[in-house]
């Protein structure tokens, strides 16, 4: 499974945009990306899902360089209820059987 | 999307009884579930992936004897913490695949006093 790496934490203020970056050096032909945000006390939530290029939905936009080394979580015009934590993963889509790893996480914090 | 649910929410038991806290897929059905434990402040570990009608696989470092998982239907997985000790109390996650990703319950805090 391949490991990935993100900032420890980022602050930003509400009605600003925030980038999340993660790098995910050896990452395989077959492994996607996904972006979880988890709240205190409460399991992960899904927010994108990318293979490579860009990918947008109605939370969020995921940018995928063309090596697939690293990807950005982009939230636009963040509100404090935006403010928890950010897990990026690298793994097999689907009904693979996969097992998620978790790295660090992000600490998004928003401020107004 | 998929909904995943966990039971209780939060326990608090005394050192040395074991608890049991459930894991279900409402509205789908599941041959395989994972079981994640959080420390504070603390990224998910995962503990052990749960299969339908077969034995668990636990990761490195987790007691299968401490941490019974049963996974009798295609839409229930259940954890039980055998004989717990105070350093057991964590936060409790299980996760589901459906089509698209994997989707998590909301998590069940163990206190052990």
């Amino acid at each position: 499974l391949a490991k990935t790496t993100q900032p420890i934490s980022m602050d930003s203020y509400e009605g600003q945009e925030v980038n999340i970056t993660c790098s995910h050096n050896n990452i395989a032909t077959n492994d996607y990306i996904t972006w979880y945000q988890q709240f205190p006390s409460q399991g992960p939530r899904f927010i994108i899902q990318g293979y490579k290029t860009k990918v947008t939905n109605e939370v969020a936009s995921l940018f995928i360089p063309a090596d697939r080394k690293s990807s950005t979580l982009s939230l636009p015009r963040v509100s404090l209820s935006d403010t928890a934590v950010y897990y990026c993963l690298v793994g097999r889509n689907n009904n693979a059987g996969n097992m998620l790893t978790f790295g660090g996480g992000t600490r998004l914090m928003v401020k107004p | 999307g998929a909904v995943v649910s966990q039971h209780p929410s939060w326990v608090i038991c005394k050192s040395g009884t074991s608890v049991k806290i459930e894991c279900r897929s409402l509205d789908f059905q599941a041959t395989t579930m994972f079981w994640y434990r959080q420390f504070p402040k603390q990224s998910l570990m995962l503990m052990a992936t749960s299969n339908e009608g077969s034995k668990a696989t636990y990761e490195q470092g987790v007691e299968k004897d401490k941490f019974l998982i049963n996974h009798a239907s295609l839409t229930l997985s259940t954890l039980t913490v055998t004989s717990a000790h105070p350093e057991d109390s964590s936060f409790y996650i299980c996760s589901a695949e459906a089509g698209g990703g994997a989707f998590f319950g909301p998590g069940t805090r163990l206190t052990v006093l």
